[in-house]
């Protein structure tokens, strides 16, 4: 199975900072990746898929990159909405895998 | 418009089989190239990737559970069912169903619903 391990686990930031969340995995998935964002009792919502293509209708501060074993998520103006927790998944490979989360929280 | 919405039991008991069943809109199970999964959340914690099924009812599980859970589709009902056996306190959790979308991710989610396993 693929180990998906995301860093930090919780990230302290203030509105307007650049952020970046780091997910790895134990393996290469080449570029399947997602990047999910879930906000407290709802669903995951997809913001980027395939490591770097924006879903439709997220926002253009959010950009994804990596390939093979190492991905970010980057999300370039923080604005009040975007404190969440982001969850990177592969889909190389069944089974499918999640990271354990980065909460990212108002500084 | 896609929508998926999960249904089935809040609460059930140790041992028992939980039967979850995701009732969708906005595309068919019938075509190529579709699928749905099953994703869990136990409270406070990490995504878990269950199971998936796709147009051709092809199924993939996750292997530390697949001795437990079943996946079927019903294509005239648009639904699909997950089964999961001998239910235990840990598996109490949000389970979600996702549609699995034209690039591979799950692209939409169900609301999901919470099981609780306790006597």
């Amino acid at each position: 199975d693929i180990q998906m391990t995301q860093s930090p686990s919780t990230l302290s930031a203030s509105v307007g900072d650049r952020v970046t969340i780091t997910c790895r995995a134990s393996q290469s998935i080449n570029s399947w990746l997602a990047w999910y964002q879930q906000k407290p009792g709802k669903a995951p919502k997809l913001l980027i898929y395939q490591a770097s293509t924006l879903e439709s209708g997220v926002p253009s501060r959010f950009s994804g990159s990596g390939s093979g074993t190492e991905f970010t998520l980057t999300i370039s103006s923080l604005q009040p909405d975007d404190f969440a927790t982001y969850y990177c998944q592969q889909y190389n490979t069944f089974p499918r895998s999640f990271g354990q989360g980065t909460k990212l929280q108002i500084k | 418009q896609i929508t998926l919405k999960e249904s089935g039991p809040t609460l059930v008991k140790p041992t028992q089989t939980l039967t979850l069943t995701c009732t969708f809109s906005g595309f068919s199970l019938s075509t190529s190239g579709e699928g749905v999964a099953w994703i869990r959340q136990p409270p406070g914690k990490a995504l878990e990737w269950l199971a998936l099924i796709y147009w051709d009812d092809d199924k993939r599980y996750s292997p530390s559970l697949k001795s437990r859970l079943t996946i079927t589709k019903d294509t005239s009902k648009n639904q699909v069912v997950l089964t999961m056996t001998n239910m235990d306190p840990v598996d109490t959790a949000t389970y979600y169903c996702a549609h699995r979308g034209d690039e591979l991710a799950y692209d939409y989610w169900g609301q999901g619903t919470l099981v609780t396993v306790s006597s």
